[in-house]
């Protein structure tokens, strides 16, 4: 079945230390997203990438990062400089948006793993 | 601003009882809509999308939602709730072109038996 794997569903991170959190999907889409959820804030996207070799800042991206060298992977990576980074991480796929023009074809739903939660020791 | 607003924080109903939970939205475009519903611990899954058209849109599991453009609303219903719609509730807005979506607050969905 296709889907979005997320690994590892728990991670821990020691001060001063960088930790990468995986997203694979095999769903063939084009746009990969990854979202910070926090209670009572809702999600919030940190990166998204229309196409490989390429990806945005969303609105809290600051003391993150990532990379797309691959259509199935779009890892985060949680730096030293995110002062608060416990949170539960979510990434999410889609097709490729804004293509087509408006229409059908636009603004495609997003398919979301089950998520990484992440904690500092 | 571009935001989206759930008033109610957590909702308790009966098992059988209808649900309407409200969504908000405050946006410059064309908004595209979406409700999506997260288990605990789990990724969210899509309930229902709004692109243009009939204003009423069907969903899975038996929910549905109206969209008012004069009132900035799309509201998500179901005629009887389940004891398995215990969950939580996101309502998202976004443009047409980049996938960047706005999510609401959420909205916890308690049952009661």
């Amino acid at each position: 079945d296709g889907g979005i794997t997320q690994s590892p569903k728990y991670l821990f991170r020691k001060e001063g230390q960088n930790v990468t959190l995986s997203c694979e999907q095999n769903l063939n889409h084009d746009a990969m997203y990854w979202y910070r959820q926090d209670p009572g804030q809702g999600l919030r996207l940190i990166y998204y990438s229309q196409i490989v070799n390429d990806f945005q800042k969303g609105d809290i991206a600051e003391g993150y990062s990532v990379s797309r060298e691959k259509k199935e992977s779009f890892p985060l990576t949680v730096t030293s400089a995110q002062k608060n980074p416990t949170a539960f991480y979510l990434c999410a796929s889609s097709i490729r948006t804004g293509t087509g023009g408006i229409g059908r074809d636009s603004n495609q739903p997003q398919h979301f793993g089950d998520g990484t939660r992440l904690s500092i020791l | 601003a571009q935001s989206v607003t759930q008033p109610d924080i957590h909702i308790t109903v009966s098992e059988g009882a209808s649900l309407e939970l409200r969504c908000n939205y405050s946006y410059g475009a064309t908004p595209y809509l979406f409700w999506y519903v997260q288990s605990p611990g789990q990724g969210l899954q899509l309930l229902l999308k709004y692109f243009s058209g009939d204003t009423l849109v069907q969903g899975i599991k038996g929910f549905e939602a109206e969209f008012k453009r004069s009132q900035s609303s799309f509201n998500l219903r179901k005629p009887s709730v389940h004891w398995s719609d215990a969950a939580e509730y996101f309502c998202a807005v976004g443009p047409w072109d980049t996938g960047k979506l706005i999510f609401g607050q959420g909205t916890t969905l308690q049952v009661k038996p």
